[in-house]
């Protein structure tokens, strides 16, 4: 399997452009987790999904912040209007979604920059 | 929702036994303790997890104490590439919410 696979794997943008992250999960996993990365504030999760349903989206920061899930196999995480606050890795995983403690499978992320 | 508490950073050498001890005194009954490892530019990837005693697989060892309040990642023999951020999670059991939290994490730097 070729594992969870992010893109683009860098984004650079102004402030006020819309960024759209893609990611495509494990086949067969059935949970799919945004989580965001910075140096201030580590890793935290942002929303997650479960059998395409958004299931919990309390770490989304703010209204500018909006993902999908449109089938099984492919997810978006889209920031409108971007801001220089937003930069910072944003990871995608996901597991088959069965119980609380499964491991997470994570992609290798994408590098955003907000200028 | 269980916090944990691990030192921020450790130093080795390469050969020896590297040990970080991860602090959960909040863990609910039906939590389980689970250890990533995150090298830099990469994602998070599973290393071990446990619910009590002790567990072992190719990579680490994982001990849990009786009251489990506390876990100590255990990996033996390190090199170079194992410097990395370990983190220790438990389980959000008590809230329903089937998502994990990471912590800060624990820097490892390897030296030769």
């Amino acid at each position: 399997d070729a594992g969870v696979i992010q893109s683009p794997r860098h984004e650079v943008t102004e402030m006020g452009q819309e960024v759209t992250l893609r990611c495509k999960p494990i086949s067969g996993h059935n949970s799919l987790f945004w989580y965001r990365q910075t140096m201030m504030r580590g890793l935290e999760l942002l929303i997650y999904f479960n059998n395409n349903v958004p299931i919990d989206d309390s770490g989304m920061p703010e209204d500018r912040f909006s993902a999908k899930m449109p089938n099984a196999s492919f997810s978006t995480l889209k920031i409108q209007p971007s801001e220089p606050r937003d930069s910072a890795v944003y990871f995608c995983a996901s597991n088959l979604g069965g119980e609380a403690n499964e491991k997470l499978f994570f992609g290798s992320g994408t590098q955003l920059s907000v200028l | 929702l269980a916090k944990t508490t691990q030192p921020i950073s450790m130093d080795s050498y390469e050969g020896q036994e590297v040990n970080i001890t991860c602090s959960h005194n909040n863990i609910a009954t039906n939590d389980y303790i689970t250890w990533y490892q995150q090298f830099p530019s990469q994602g998070p990837r599973f290393i071990i997890q446990g619910y009590k005693t002790k567990v072992t697989n190719e990579v680490a060892s994982l001990f849990i104490p009786a009251d489990r309040k506390s876990s100590t990642l255990s990996l033996p023999r390190v090199s170079l590439s194992d410097t990395a951020v370990y983190y220790c999670l438990v389980g959000d059991m008590d809230t329903g919410r089937r998502a994990l939290t990471f912590g800060s994490g624990t820097r490892l730097q390897v030296q030769p």
